[in-house]
């Protein structure tokens, strides 16, 4: 049992490339998000999804696409990176959106990028 | 939203008692209050979570008065190990809209000193 993996764990890209982050779980969780932590910040949600085929913005989802084609996957695209998403990545799945379930969280391990 | 506040950072010496109160005025009747734990460069971790009164586990104790408007964790007897951040976070199930959007707070930085 994985828990929620998370590829890759580093990565440098230029101003204006494009790149995928990606994260599994194998824990059957209908719910997964992806949050972004500047160096001495809190996490800032940046998309969400409860379900397959279901996805919605959180706080700061400009220059970011995600999309939810099965249970098990909820990849991040960056479109065209910006010195701006210079960040650690965080993506996080729980049993449910709501009552007991919603709260518990589980967290990969964090991608850290870096736009030149 | 269900926005949490917590004090920016606290200091103690091994062996005392932390206790780091997350207040969370508007919170829906259906959610309940979890505590996350970070160390640097590592994703959140579950602590604990509780919806009213006391809730204790090998690790922490979470206390919930009966407005539910804050909660407090208790972190009995720290240890240099328990140097970390912790965020509270509360869900949100007031709309459909809602349901799914957690959001952090900025966390509190507990150092622990010898």
């Amino acid at each position: 049992n994985a828990g929620v993996t998370q590829t890759p764990k580093f990565q440098v890209l230029k101003t204006g490339q494009s790149m995928t982050l990606q994260c599994a779980q194998d824990m059957n969780h209908e719910y997964m998000s992806w949050y972004r932590q500047d160096p001495g910040m809190g996490l800032r949600l940046i998309h969400y999804s409860v379900g397959a085929g279901i996805t919605d913005q959180g706080e700061v989802p400009n220059g970011y696409n995600v999309s939810r084609s099965t249970t098990e996957d909820f990849p991040l695209r960056l479109l065209s990176a910006a010195p701006s998403q210079t960040s650690v990545y965080f993506c996080a799945s729980s049993r449910g959106t709501s009552g007991k379930a919603a709260g518990e969280l589980f967290f990969g391990e964090g991608s850290r990028l870096t736009v030149l | 939203l269900a926005k949490t506040t917590q004090p920016i950072s606290m200091d103690s010496y091994e062996g005392q008692e932390v206790n780091i109160t997350c207040s969370h005025n508007n919170i829906a009747t259906n959610d309940y209050i979890t505590w996350y734990q970070q160390f640097p460069s590592q994703g959140p971790r579950f602590i604990i979570q509780g919806y009213k009164t006391k809730v204790t586990n090998e690790v922490a104790s979470l206390f919930i008065p009966a407005d539910r408007k804050s909660s407090t964790l208790s972190l009995p007897r720290v240890s240099l190990s328990d140097t970390a951040v912790y965020y509270c976070l509360v869900g949100d199930s007031r709309t459909t809209d809602s349901w799914g959007k957690f959001q952090f707070g900025a966390g509190t930085q507990v150092v622990v000193t010898p």
